[in-house]
């Protein structure tokens, strides 16, 4: 069956630009997350959704980061002005319920210039 | 402050060469301690997960343990395609979704 699907795969911006992330969990998962990852570390949490509600934002580090899940289903992280210190591998997860193990997309590779 | 400490950061070793991989953890009241694989350019990919110390779980040339301190992922006879980046992470007892992720270990096994 599919798994979870995040696109674009990489992207590259300008500083100052505003980018925006989209993740297809697998189909009936309710639960969402979104990770960061940086080189040679393990995934950082962002945000956790249930359902379209945003549980948990505690992650994100700073105003600039926006998650949206209109329809408990596809999820979008936007970050606005981005900076340098953006840059990193973007990983979104989910799984059937928030205790259960979470099944990662590929993630996005975003470079800010 | 909860934290899960993997090591070492990485080991190299020979085709057929069975070694473990330590993930030591403080986590406060683990609800769930689990492992993770990932390759390069890639997500990781769920292997096993342990509730209780004394639990093993096998899949493969993989086994993984748990006591109250820390988790072992053994490796039995390795090939090269178990080169990857192995990655452990626990669940607090005050959530039921936050992990707490280690860095990894990045095993290669050479042919």
């Amino acid at each position: 069956g599919a798994g979870v699907s995040q696109s674009p795969r990489y992207k590259v911006a300008k500083r100052g630009q505003d980018v925006a992330l989209r993740c297809d969990p697998i189909s009936g998962h309710v639960s969402l997350f979104w990770y960061q990852q940086a080189l040679g570390q393990g995934p950082e949490f962002l945000t956790y959704f249930q359902n379209e509600a945003q549980l948990d934002k505690s992650g994100l580090p700073s105003d600039r980061f926006f998650a949206e899940r209109p329809e408990g289903s596809v999820s979008t992280l936007k970050i606005q002005r981005t900076q340098q210190e953006d840059s990193a591998v973007y990983l979104c997860a989910s799984s059937e319920g928030a205790a259960q193990p979470q099944h990662f997309g590929d993630g996005t590779r975003l470079s800010i210039l | 402050e909860d934290q899960v400490t993997q090591s070492p950061e990485a080991l190299r070793l020979q085709e057929g060469e069975s070694s473990s991989l330590n993930c030591s953890y403080t986590v406060s009241g683990l609800r769930g301690l689990f492992w993770y694989r990932q390759d390069p350019g890639k997500g990781p990919e769920f292997l096993f997960t342990l509730y209780s110390a004394g639990e093993e779980k096998e899949k493969e040339r993989l086994k993984a343990t748990l006591t109250k301190k820390e988790s072992f992922l053994h490796i039995t006879a390795p090939k090269p395609e178990d080169s990857a980046t192995y990655l452990c992470a626990g669940r607090q007892m005050d959530s039921n979704y936050q992990l707490i992720w280690g860095a990894g270990t990045k095993l290669i096994i050479k042919p």
